[in-house]
């Protein structure tokens, strides 16, 4: 079947720290992979995707390779901010069929303190 | 362009009760989605609608039904309420064509639903 493992949090840093969220799939066929962030009452923003092996997703400093051999689409920032403090979610779009369907990790909680 | 609205942003009821939960897409795009969020269980996927019409399911059991209008707004409905209903429940919109292709879902703000 179709899943998502993330590590688990909550992750604090200091701001300007490297941060790294593992992320590890098991799919069918050749999914799409996303990295979902939620802010404190809100719902969920995509923040960056890769839809095929290889593909590096990014936005807002944030960073993510889709790696097929390693079945993996870890998140990576350089250097974090307060305001990046949220819970992340990677997630996937399984490759045959259920194209909308996104099946989602634990997610993961990251505390940046000043 | 106005995001995914979803309606009531709260609601409380009681065990056995039924609930329904409204979701407004973004103009133009005709795919909804479900999702239920709870501590336990994390964000699961209930089901899909796309031109009025359910796509995909995800397993939950029968009480959970939904409906979409020719508008592309959907209708969630919840019947005899458990306690571990208990949850933040999303509705997503996509453009979403054919599912050839990977289409970007956008997220409302979700209906917290509390069942005492």
């Amino acid at each position: 079947g179709n899943s998502v493992t993330q590590m688990e949090g909550p992750v604090t840093l200091s701001e300007e720290a490297f941060l790294t969220i593992n992320c590890t799939y098991t799919a069918t066929g050749y999914p799409s992979l996303f990295w979902y962030v939620q802010y404190p009452g809100e719902g969920l923003q995509l923040l960056l995707k890769a839809t095929k092996a290889d593909d590096k997703g990014s936005n807002k400093g944030f960073e993510a390779t889709y790696r097929k051999e390693t079945t993996s689409f870890h998140l990576e920032k350089g250097s974090v901010q307060v305001s990046d403090s949220a819970v992340y979610f990677c997630a996937l779009t399984p490759g045959t069929g259920g194209y909308n369907k996104l099946i989602f990790g634990a997610g993961t909680r990251l505390a940046v303190h000043p | 362009k106005a995001g995914v609205t979803q309606t009531p942003r709260y609601l409380i009821k009681t065990r056995g009760q039924q609930v329904t939960l409204s979701c407004s897409p973004i103009s133009g795009h005709r795919s909804v989605s479900w999702y239920q969020q709870t501590p336990g269980q994390g964000l699961q996927f209930l089901f899909e609608y796309f031109s009025e019409t359910q796509r995909n399911k995800g397993n939950f059991p029968g009480r959970f039904s939904g409906r979409q209008f020719s508008n592309s707004r959907s209708e969630m409905n919840v019947s005899t309420l458990e306690l571990g209903d208990s949850a933040l429940y999303l509705c997503a919109s996509s453009l979403a064509a054919a599912q050839s292709s990977y289409n970007e879902q956008f997220f409302g703000p979700g209906t917290r639903l509390t069942v005492l």
